[in-house]
């Protein structure tokens, strides 16, 4: 199975922050990876595929980036609405596998 | 506007099962692969189990393999989870999400609201 891990954890920021949460995959999982928003008591909401690509009505303030085992996710400038649990994940092979998650909060 | 509704949740015995149903709308369910995807309480994301759009293809993962069946019904837009031999360690919400592409499997665009499984004596 392939093993996602993420950094940091926690991450305490203010609005208006730029912030970066990094991924990391145990093998190369070309760019087969997503990047999900969740809310306390809500489903997960796709933010990104493909690594890079933005869903469908998600703020441009949001980016992907990288191939093979390592990626990030930023937010340009972070809004209020943001703060929120991000995982990551890898769709590139079974069984389709999370990382365990970066909780942002207000610092 | 595309709606995937869980029923079926609630307090099980270990040892026991539940059937879980999510009902799907706004959307040819039918031409969608689908899935179930859990989370523990205060815990993160796991995948359980993938069906494709006529219910050919299934996977599972290892930690449900043999105890958990996945079906679907297109004609009554549903997708569903059977849950035998329950154990603790099967406490979740479970949610149904749908893959966004047809024939790119594992990546979810709409999910459910969730249903809380409690496996407790």
């Amino acid at each position: 199975d392939i093993q996602m891990t993420q950094s940091p954890s926690t991450l305490s920021a203010s609005v208006g922050d730029r912030v970066t949460i990094t991924c990391r995959a145990s093998q190369s999982i070309s760019s087969w990876l997503a990047w999900y928003q969740q809310k306390p008591g809500k489903a997960p909401k796709l933010l990104i595929y493909k690594a890079s690509s933005l869903e469908s009505g998600v703020p441009s303030r949001f980016s992907g980036s990288g191939s093979g085992t390592e990626f990030t996710l930023t937010i340009s400038s972070l809004q209020p609405d943001d703060f929120a649990t991000y995982y990551c994940q890898q769709y590139n092979s079974y069984p389709f596998t999370f990382g365990p998650g970066t909780k942002v909060d207000i610092k | 506007e595309v709606q995937l509704v869980e029923s079926g949740g609630g307090l099980v015995q270990p040892g026991g099962s539940l059937r879980l149903s999510c009902a799907a709308s706004g959307f040819t369910f039918s031409s969608y692969e689908m899935n179930w995807v859990r989370q523990a309480p205060g815990k993160g994301l796991e995948w359980v189990s993938y069906i494709s759009s006529s219910g050919s293809t299934i996977y599972y993962a290892d930690s449900v393999k043999g105890r958990f069946t996945i079906s679907r019904d297109n004609a009554k837009n549903s997708l569903y989870l059977q849950m035998n031999s329950l154990r603790a360690e099967d406490t979740a919400v479970y949610y149904c999400a749908r893959d966004r592409i047809r024939g790119v499997a594992g990546l979810f665009d709409y999910w459910g609201q969730g249903t809380l499984v409690t496996v407790s004596s």
